[in-house]
C-alpha cells in the first residue's frame, strides 16, 4: 500500500464544474495536511492547509479531512482553465518533519 | 516578502563531475528541506534541516550526496561523480517549524539537472 495514494487522472471538468480530488493516506499519525498546485514546468504552490476533522474553505477551495477514514479532498468551485494543474496532497507527521507527497492529480478544465 | 531562492535554475554537467546546489530560505524559517523529482515522477524527500539539530539525512538516495546549512540560513546540496540517474529538479522548501501553520513549507523554483 503506497503511504499517499491519488487518483493520478487525468480528471477533466467543464469550465464551470466543480472539481473534486481524492486523496488517501496510511499513516494515522498525520496531523497536518496539505494541498498543493504544480503547473507543468513549475515548483509546488501552497494552495490550502487542514488540520482538524469537517470542511475548510478558502476562496474557490474547499479541503475536506476525515481523519478516522484517512481521506482528505479539495473541492474546486467554478473551475477554470487557469486552474489546470497537478495538484498533490501531502500528509505531515510533525515527528517526521518532512511531507510525504501523492503522485499527484492532474485537472484539466476545458472551456 | 522574499520567497525562497534557488540557484542555478539550470545546471548542466558531464557524468562524473560534482555539482553544488544552492538554497535561501524565507527569512526566519527555521526548517529546510531538500527534495528531488524526476521527469514524470512524484516528489522524493531528500533531507532536512531543523535549527541546530542533526539534519534528518534518510532520504539521501548514496553516499554522493550530501548537503549542509550554514549558520542556520543558506543551504548547499553537493552531488558528487554524478550520474544520468540524479538528473531532475531539485527543490528547496523551507517552513517556520513548530505547529500548526508553522508547519507550512513554501518551494524555491527548483534547479533544473541534466547529467550527459
Amino acid at each position: 500500500q503506497k503511504e499517499v495514494e491519488q487518483n493520478s487522472g487525468p480528471l477533466s471538468v467543464p469550465e464551470g464544474a466543480i472539481a473534486s480530488l481524492n486523496c488517501t493516506y496510511s499513516d494515522r499519525g498525520s496531523q497536518s495536511f496539505f494541498w498543493y498546485r504544480q503547473y507543468s514546468g513549475k515548483s509546488p504552490e501552497l494552495i490550502m492547509s487542514i488540520y482538524s476533522n469537517g470542511d475548510k474553505e478558502d476562496g474557490r477551495f474547499t479541503a475536506q479531512l476525515n481523519k478516522a477514514s484517512q481521506y482528505v479532498s479539495l473541492l474546486i468551485r467554478d473551475s477554470q482553465p487557469s486552474d489546470s494543474a497537478t495538484y498533490l496532497c501531502a500528509p505531515f507527521r510533525a515527528s517526521y518533519g518532512k511531507l510525504t507527497f501523492g503522485q499527484g492529480t492532474i485537472l484539466t478544465v476545458h472551456p | 516578502g522574499a520567497g525562497v531562492s534557488q540557484s542555478p535554475s539550470n545546471k548542466v554537467t558531464e557524468k562524473g563531475k560534482d555539482v553544488e546546489l544552492r538554497c535561501d530560505p524565507i527569512s526566519g524559517h527555521t526548517a529546510l528541506y531538500w527534495y528531488r523529482q524526476s521527469l514524470g515522477q512524484g516528489l522524493e524527500f531528500l533531507i532536512y534541516f531543523q535549527g541546530n539539530s542533526a539534519p534528518d539525512k534518510s532520504g539521501l538516495p548514496s553516499d554522493r550526496f550530501s548537503a549542509e546549512r550554514t549558520g542556520g540560513s543558506v543551504s548547499t546540496l553537493t552531488i558528487q561523480r554524478t550520474q544520468q540517474e540524479d538528473s531532475a529538479v531539485y527543490l528547496c522548501a523551507s517552513s517556520l517549524a513548530g505547529g500548526g501553520i508553522s508547519y507550512e513549507q513554501y518551494f524555491g523554483p527548483g534547479t533544473r539537472l541534466t547529467v550527459t
